[in-house]
């Protein structure tokens, strides 16, 4: 019973390639999250959604792009993936978008590797 | 802008009691967490504090909150190996600002 769960676990990719990663939770929460950890493991938000609605996009290049089918599913799709890329990428969820009254509950992560 | 700060490093003998210190910025956070991350996991919620608190306990876990000096810490007491991970502080209002963590070993 995963609250919050991605595919794939890992990822290898080529340079120039566009790639998904997918993202569900089944805890009922209104809000999803993406997070990118870097080879630092340093934490920083991407995206945040309410309710199927972007609320927060954080100077994230457009070739990033989530999306929300569903309150459950927050998807990212990286077109022209760059060596930069490479991270731990973290879908999360929250029952409110402004953390009044929980925590945010991660998923296991992404590891991409773009060579 | 939203900061949040952490030592990089703790070392700790087993049975020792570990403090992990952060300080943060932003004071519209309601909760403060603390967050463990294992070597290739993902992020575990260890405990939070309500920011009216200033104090939480948890079994092995005490969490202190200094409002006014906007500072926060972790003591795990009788810290064992299964211990060793990277701890991160975060809060934030509608996005959680994180800790740059602290990595905590722990030798025999």
């Amino acid at each position: 019973d995963t609250a919050v769960s991605q595919t794939p676990k890992y990822l290898v990719t080529q340079m120039g390639n566009d790639k998904s990663i997918k993202c569900e939770q089944n805890l009922g929460h209104d809000t999803m999250y993406w997070y990118k950890q870097d080879s630092k493991k340093f934490l920083k938000i991407m995206f945040s959604y309410n309710n199927k609605e972007l609320i927060i996009n954080e100077t994230v290049p457009n070739r990033f792009s989530p999306k929300s089918p569903d309150k459950a599913h927050l998807n990212l799709h990286i077109n022209s993936l760059e060596l930069g890329d490479s991270a731990v990428y973290f879908c999360a969820s929250s029952s409110r978008f402004d953390y009044s009254d929980t925590e945010a509950f991660f998923g296991q992560g992404t590891r991409l590797t773009v060579v | 802008g939203e900061d949040v700060e952490q030592s990089l490093f703790l070392s700790v003998r087993e049975g020792d009691s570990s403090v992990i210190n952060c300080t943060y910025t932003d004071s519209s956070s309601t909760y403060l967490y603390w967050y463990k991350q294992e070597p290739g996991a993902g992020l575990q919620l260890l405990t939070y504090i309500f920011s009216n608190m200033d104090m939480k306990q948890d079994q092995r876990l005490t969490v202190l909150l200094n409002k006014k000096d906007k500072h926060l810490s972790l003591r795990i007491a009788d810290t064992q190996t299964g211990d060793s991970a990277i701890y991160f502080c975060a809060g934030g209002y509608n996005k959680l600002i994180f800790g740059a963590g602290t990595r905590l070993a722990v030798h025999p």
